[in-house]
């Protein structure tokens, strides 16, 4: 059965500092693959996603996470933190993505930003 | 585009009563809504997946008569918690699917319910 595992539960950063949250997945065939942000009082919300193609997916608000086959990862980054990045985030992913597919979600990591 | 509204956003109610919770699309038409469930500090785990005019399809472990669901609409779906109990307490968050969207359009998510049962 495919799983999401995101290892840190919790990460702080200084802001301006970079970030990368790291996300595992296990799946036989190459999945689809996805990173949200979830903030208090809102829903969640897609920063991107890889399908096919070229491996380093680029995001919103900055954002960008690579695929990497060989390690089955597919981890976020950000160069530079800024502070209303704090959130919890979530990788998921799909094994068929039509009608918007079957998510299943990682843990989460929640991000903490030091001024 | 492409927004999700969840009603209420919060409820509290006695031990043993139903509640419904309303996912809508407000902007587009949704064939496809998911409901998911969302323990403290935990990941959100499907629940089901429910299709515009059938019967919802549930996960594995998910008590389909506990967890009633109607998609009567292209822009509304509902979850009834019946005979609710303090286990049932957790934050509910719905999904939908573009009719228009197609093989590579994403889940469009609502804020999310938080119930509480006494």
């Amino acid at each position: 059965a495919q799983s999401v595992t995101q290892p840190d539960i919790h990460i702080t950063v200084s802001e301006g500092a970079s970030l990368e949250l790291r996300c595992n997945y296990s799946y036989g065939a190459t999945p689809y693959l996805f990173w949200y942000v979830q903030s208090p009082g809102q829903g969640l919300q897609l920063l991107l996603k890889y399908f096919s193609g070229d491996t380093l997916v680029q995001g919103i608000k900055g954002f960008e996470a690579e695929f990497k086959r060989s390690q089955s990862s597919f981890n976020l980054r950000k160069p530079s933190v800024h502070w209303s990045d704090a959130a919890e985030y979530f990788c998921a992913v799909a094994t068929f993505y039509n009608q918007g597919g079957k998510l299943i979600f990682g843990q989460g990591t929640e991000l903490s930003v030091k001024p | 585009g492409a927004v999700v509204s969840q009603h209420p956003s919060r409820v509290i109610c006695k031990s043993g009563t139903s509640v419904k919770i309303e996912c809508r699309s407000l902007d587009f038409q949704a064939t496809t809504m998911f409901w998911y469930r969302q323990f403290p500090k935990q990941s959100l785990m499907l629940m089901a997946t429910s299709n515009e005019g059938s019967k919802a399809t549930y996960e594995q472990g998910v008590e389909k008569d506990k967890f009633l669901i109607n998609h009567a609409s292209l822009t509304l779906s509902t979850l009834t918690v019946t005979s609710a109990h303090p286990e049932d307490s957790s934050f509910y968050i719905c999904s939908a699917a573009r009719t228009s969207g197609g093989i590579g359009d994403t889940q469009y998510f609502g804020p999310g319910t938080r119930l509480t049962v006494l």
